[in-house]
């Protein structure tokens, strides 16, 4: 079956370090890609995404590029802020019905 | 826009008690989920919804039930409650290109 790979946290870093939060996958066919963020206390929220072969997604200064031959979707930021403090989850939808596959979620905590 | 509300927030439930944990969104989704977090494991998918009337098994089924009460609403019930239940729920809905997820339910069972 499907499933997602990706890095164990915590991640602990200097605000304006870069970032890189690896992410692999295993599935069959051509699935969606996607990064979601959780805020402390919060639910869960769309990040970025790439839907086929080489699609970049990016969204507040994250970035993350489809790379089929390598299986996977690795999620980099050149400056973090504190504010980047969170869980991030790796997933993918791959069987139709929008049903998602979640890794197990990376903490990131950014530190003055 | 209130986009998808669960209620309620927390709970603490004794094993073998039962509850409904509710979920509402307002964007007019076809589809809706219902998954379990658990520290360690990411999100599991319980079950979902594809459309009014019809449900279907996710990951994790088992001592789960659900209700497609009409297009806004997807209820999970715990019949009897069990300690290995003890976890964070989140129900979402979908467009064709992204889930919105709810705030989530913090359900504890002693």
């Amino acid at each position: 079956g499907d499933s997602v790979t990706q890095m164990e946290g915590p991640v602990t870093l200097s605000e304006e370090a870069c970032l890189t939060i690896n992410c692999t996958y295993t599935a069959t066919g051509y699935p969606s890609l996607f990064w979601y963020v959780q805020y402390p206390g919060e639910g869960l929220q769309l990040l970025l995404k790439a839907t086929k072969a080489d699609d970049k997604g990016s969204n507040k200064g994250f970035e993350a590029t489809y790379r089929k031959e390598t299986t996977s979707f690795h999620l980099e930021k050149g400056s973090v802020q504190v504010s980047d403090s969170a869980v991030y989850f790796c997933a993918l939808e791959g069987g139709g019905g929008n049903k998602l596959t979640f890794g197990t979620g990376t903490q990131l905590k950014v530190e003055l | 826009n209130a986009g998808v509300t669960q209620t309620p927030k927390f709970q603490v439930l004794k094993t073998g008690q039962s509850m409904t944990l509710q979920c509402a969104q307002d964007m007019n989704h076809n589809s809706m989920y219902w998954y379990r977090q658990d520290p360690g494991m990411g999100l599991r998918l319980i079950y979902y919804s594809a459309s009014e009337g019809t449900t279907d098994k996710g990951e994790v089924p088992n001592g789960y039930n659900v209700s497609r009460l009409n297009k806004r609403e997807f209820s999970l019930r715990l019949e009897s409650a069990a300690p290995s239940q003890t976890s964070v729920y989140f129900c979402a809905s979908s467009s064709e290109s992204e889930q919105y997820f709810g705030p989530g339910t913090r359900l504890t069972v002693t």
